[in-house]
């Protein structure tokens, strides 16, 4: 079945560093791929979605590139805040799942002023 | 607009009681999902409403979990005798028919003692 495996944290790093997530997938067809967002104490919101391969998401300064080929979508952002610490998931959307998300594990980030 | 609310934000109970947990999807929106998040984990499907009906329910882990829509807007889910291993954050979504980007509410956080 679908699956998504994302790099394990706890990442931790300081302001104004560069970030990178990984995620890579395994489906069948051609799903939508997202990454959301959970600020301690918050509920899960959507960061940023690729439908199609080569699409790139984008918000906030994260970035994250739908490659078939490789079949990943590792988040990326150039200079890292404080206000960035949080888990990030990746997730798929895959229309033969019925509608439902499938998600990985979640990487804590922590970024140190 | 408002977005997803979910009610109770906390509950505690005891081993073997009835517990019911609501969530009040967008306006507009006929896609409503249940899904469960344990410490450290992603989220993991529950059951898929597209109206009033479940279109998928293959995430229930049992009978004692069930979940109703019945006007096609608010939806509860009903967990009887409930056991310490159904302790985790419920997390509702909901979404357009047409979109394939769902939107969660902050969750309701369970602990059964």
């Amino acid at each position: 079945g679908d699956s998504v495996t994302q790099m394990e944290g706890p990442v931790t790093l300081s302001e104004e560093a560069f970030l990178t997530i990984n995620c890579t997938y395994t489906a069948t067809g051609y799903p939508s791929l997202f990454w959301y967002v959970q600020y301690p104490g918050e509920g899960l919101q959507l960061l940023l979605k690729a439908t199609k391969a080569d699409d790139k998401g984008s918000n906030k300064g994260f970035e994250a590139t739908y490659r078939k080929e490789t079949t990943s979508f590792h988040l990326e952002k150039g200079s890292v805040q404080v206000s960035d610490s949080a888990v990030y998931f990746c997730a798929l959307f895959h229309a033969g799942n019925n509608r439902k998300l499938i998600w990985g594990l979640g990487t804590s980030l922590a970024v140190n002023p | 607009g408002a977005g997803v609310s979910q009610t109770p934000s906390n509950k505690v109970t005891e081993k073997g009681k009835y517990v019911e947990l609501r969530c009040d999807p967008i306006s507009g929106h006929t896609a409503l999902y249940w899904y469960r998040q344990s410490l450290g984990q992603g989220p993991e499907f529950l059951i898929y409403f597209q109206g009033t009906g479940a279109a998928d329910d293959s995430g229930l882990p049992n009978d004692r979990f069930f979940a109703v829509r019945p006007e096609g807007s608010v939806s509860t889910l009903k967990i009887q005798r409930t056991e310490r291993g159904d302790s985790a954050v419920y997390l509702c979504a909901s979404s357009l028919m047409s979109s394939r980007e769902q939107f969660f509410g902050p969750g309701t956080r369970l602990t059964v003692l």
